[in-house]
């Protein structure tokens, strides 16, 4: 089961950041929290992952909270090709590490 | 970078008859292989873990022999759909972890398969 709650939806206007939150509150110690998006009918694209530092890619940045209950993805520069859904996920430990998703949330990228 | 593709993108069958899915990893070596599902306007689902040399494990609820799962070689995984009936239709959606990589245990994900059953 999805160990992470999203909200349902965001709109952000093309150029500005969008910041989209996730809450992970029973994130175990050693989990790492990532985050994927999946673009209309096309498989989940890997964006970010993160253990306890907030981090930064060619794509985007990770803030991790203190706690670790709570991370925020953010595009610095949203585009119009950012419109997606938006998928926040800790991994299950174990031999498998399964992916289990959630809802997600569908970032609305307008003119 | 790692990549992972599918076999057919789209596929249309007639009820009451079986559908092979194609699960590649193009250039890395996946010991282990997920199986996703995922219908209209929802998330995807987990459906099984595909490990190469054994059988895979299937997530509750997902019928086993319905959905045959075989991960013959590091590169290969296949899905077959048997039996297949109208509610199989489906985005099927395959994701493969890299052997030698080590934490975080990212996974790449294939393009997915459009699945319609008629």
């Amino acid at each position: 089961d999805a160990k992470t709650t999203q909200p349902t939806s965001m709109d952000c206007a093309e150029g500005r950041a969008a910041n989209l939150p996730c809450n992970h509150s029973t994130i175990s110690g050693n989990e790492y929290v990532y985050w994927y998006r999946q673009i209309h009918s096309q498989g989940p694209q890997y964006i970010i992952h993160g253990l306890k530092n907030n981090e930064t890619n060619e794509m985007a940045s990770l803030i991790i909270t203190e706690d670790r209950k709570s991370s925020t993805l953010i595009l610095p520069h949203a585009t119009l090709r950012d419109t997606a859904v938006y998928y926040c996920i800790v991994r299950v430990g174990g031999n498998f590490n399964k992916f289990y998703f959630g809802s997600g949330t569908k970032l609305n990228v307008k003119p | 970078g790692a990549v992972v593709s599918q076999h057919p993108s789209w596929v249309i069958c007639k009820s009451g008859t079986s559908v092979k899915i194609e699960c590649r990893s193009l250039d890395f070596q996946a010991t282990t292989m997920f199986w996703y599902r995922q219908f209209p306007k929802q998330s995807l689902m987990l459906m099984a873990t595909s490990n190469e040399g054994s059988k895979a494990t299937y997530e509750q609820g997902v019928e086993k022999d319905k959905f045959l799962i075989n991960h013959a070689s590091l590169t290969l995984s296949t899905l077959t759909v048997t039996s297949a009936h109208p509610e199989d239709s489906s985005f099927y959606i395959c994701s493969a972890r890299d052997l030698l990589a080590g934490p975080p245990y990212e996974q790449y994900f294939g393009p997915g398969t459009r699945l319609t059953v008629t």
